[in-house]
């Protein structure tokens, strides 16, 4: 079965220093992408960073890397430099052959 | 990435009553997906919307509550009939990515409906 595990309910991070939030996921399928989301306050779901099964490097977009970690198949998300709009709602998030699959997702707070 | 809008952003509905959620994408799409997020949950497919045929519900979900259409590459309709407190959730639309893209998802600015 298809599974997405973020074991962290609430992170929180001084202003401009660096936070990993987790995510572990669960598949039988050796093809697969993996998502990071983003949902502040008002409800909206911001794409971040995508990494494929097959890619061989991790991904990166800014502020943003994936820390892909196949073998453990874990996919952190590194924010680094935090600022205090990356306050929000995090959501890992995988698809196969199927649908798009969310973890149950981690509040980040950063502290001036 | 595409851009995509939801309409209405928000609403406060009576019990009873039915609301329809439109979606609109600035490019075509294959796909489109609803998705539904209850409060302090995470998000769950409704179901999957491609034009010219009748959408897809994953399991939980029926056409009689929330029926969609898909008119044309660009634009879907999510109703939610019927509505109840327990409908009370945020919907989102969804699509793929355009061209060599496709293997990314984004999302709308979501509709937040309560109903009352």
């Amino acid at each position: 079965a298809q599974k997405i595990t973020q074991t962290q309910p609430g992170m929180f991070v001084q202003e401009k220093e660096a936070v990993t939030l987790d995510c572990t996921y669960d598949t039988s399928d050796p093809s697969y992408g993996l998502f990071w989301y983003k949902q502040p306050s008002s409800g909206e779901m911001i794409f971040l960073i995508y990494q494929g099964s097959y890619d061989q490097q991790n991904a990166t977009e800014g502020r943003y890397s994936l820390n892909f970690q196949k073998a453990r198949k874990s996919a952190n998300l590194v924010i680094s430099a935090s600022q205090l709009g990356d306050s929000a709602m995090y959501f890992c998030a995988m698809r196969t052959r199927g649908n798009l699959i969310f973890g149950k997702g981690t509040k980040l707070s950063v502290k001036p | 990435s595409a851009v995509i809008s939801q309409k209405p952003s928000r609403d406060i509905c009576q019990r009873g009553t039915s609301l329809t959620i439109q979606c609109q994408v600035d490019s075509q799409v294959t796909m489109m997906f609803w998705y539904r997020q209850q409060p302090g949950q995470s998000l769950t497919l409704i179901a999957t919307a491609n034009q010219g045929s009748e959408a897809t519900y994953e399991s939980g979900f029926v056409i009689d509550k929330f029926p969609i259409s898909r008119p044309n590459l660009t634009f879907s309709t999510l109703t939610v009939s019927n509505m109840s407190p327990e409908d009370s959730s945020i919907y989102l639309c969804s699509v793929e990515g355009p061209g060599d893209r496709a293997f990314e998802q984004y999302f709308g600015p979501g509709t937040r409906l309560t109903v009352t």
